[in-house]
């Protein structure tokens, strides 16, 4: 079974654009998690979506908003970037949420200068 | 007071030694717990998971949770260099949803 799929690996943007990331999750998967890697602050929660509507939310900005379609398949998208947007951004699914475990794509590497 | 706490290490141990990674979490509601292990430059890659007081056992690997004292560990035995990593830890507080909250990881490594 194919993994979690997480399109493009390496972005690099400039402050002031706009990103979309992409993440095709495991077959079967229904649930599809955003999360932000750092150094500074390790891995932050960002947004899940099950079934097509957004069931959590992390304490990001407005600038970061997120969907997922009726495939499951989810983009995520960064609105006017800022240097503090640099980061690996992964993409997670699982069965059914509700305590299931997360499975990680490979992320997207985003810089942003 | 971070909701899920791990020693950052590093955790120098020999090989074929047992490992012993911590992990605490103030969230008493807690329900779900979970080990990731992630390589430099890669991406985290699940462990182990464990729902309910006392141990869980795959392979070489053992997860123990004490939920009246809020720990959890994980012990790897017969430890390998293949095994240096950062393992982080995650718990899921069970408020709906599938929201995890990681630890800062451990980096452990497996000396020769």
């Amino acid at each position: 079974k194919a993994g979690v799929t997480q399109t493009p690996r390496y972005l690099i943007k400039t402050r002031g654009q706009q990103v979309t990331l992409s993440c095709s999750p495991i077959s079967g998967h229904r649930s599809v998690s955003w999360y932000q890697q750092t150094p500074g602050q390790g891995l932050q929660f960002l947004f899940e979506y099950f079934s097509e509507t957004q069931r959590n939310k992390g304490n990001f900005p407005g600038r970061f908003s997120g969907r997922q379609f009726s495939n499951s398949r989810s983009e995520m998208n960064v609105s006017t970037l800022e240097l503090g947007d640099s980061a690996l951004y992964l993409c997670a699914s699982s069965l059914t949420g509700m305590g299931s475990p997360l499975h990680f794509g490979n992320g997207t590497r985003l810089t942003v200068t | 007071q971070k909701e899920v706490e791990q020693n950052s290490g590093p955790l120098s141990v020999p090989e074929g030694a047992i490992a012993s990674l911590n992990c605490t979490y103030s969230d008493r509601g807690s329900q779900s717990f979970f080990w990731y292990r992630q390589y430099s430059g890669k991406s985290p890659e699940l462990i182990m998971s464990i729902y309910s007081n006392g141990d869980q056992e795959d392979g070489r690997f053992t997860a123990q949770l004490n939920k009246a004292s809020q720990y959890v560990s994980l012990l790897i035995r017969d430890s390998q260099p293949s095994d240096s990593a950062t393992y982080l830890c995650a718990v899921n507080n069970g408020g709906g949803g599938n929201k995890l909250t990681f630890g800062t990881g451990t980096q452990l490594k497996v000396e020769l």
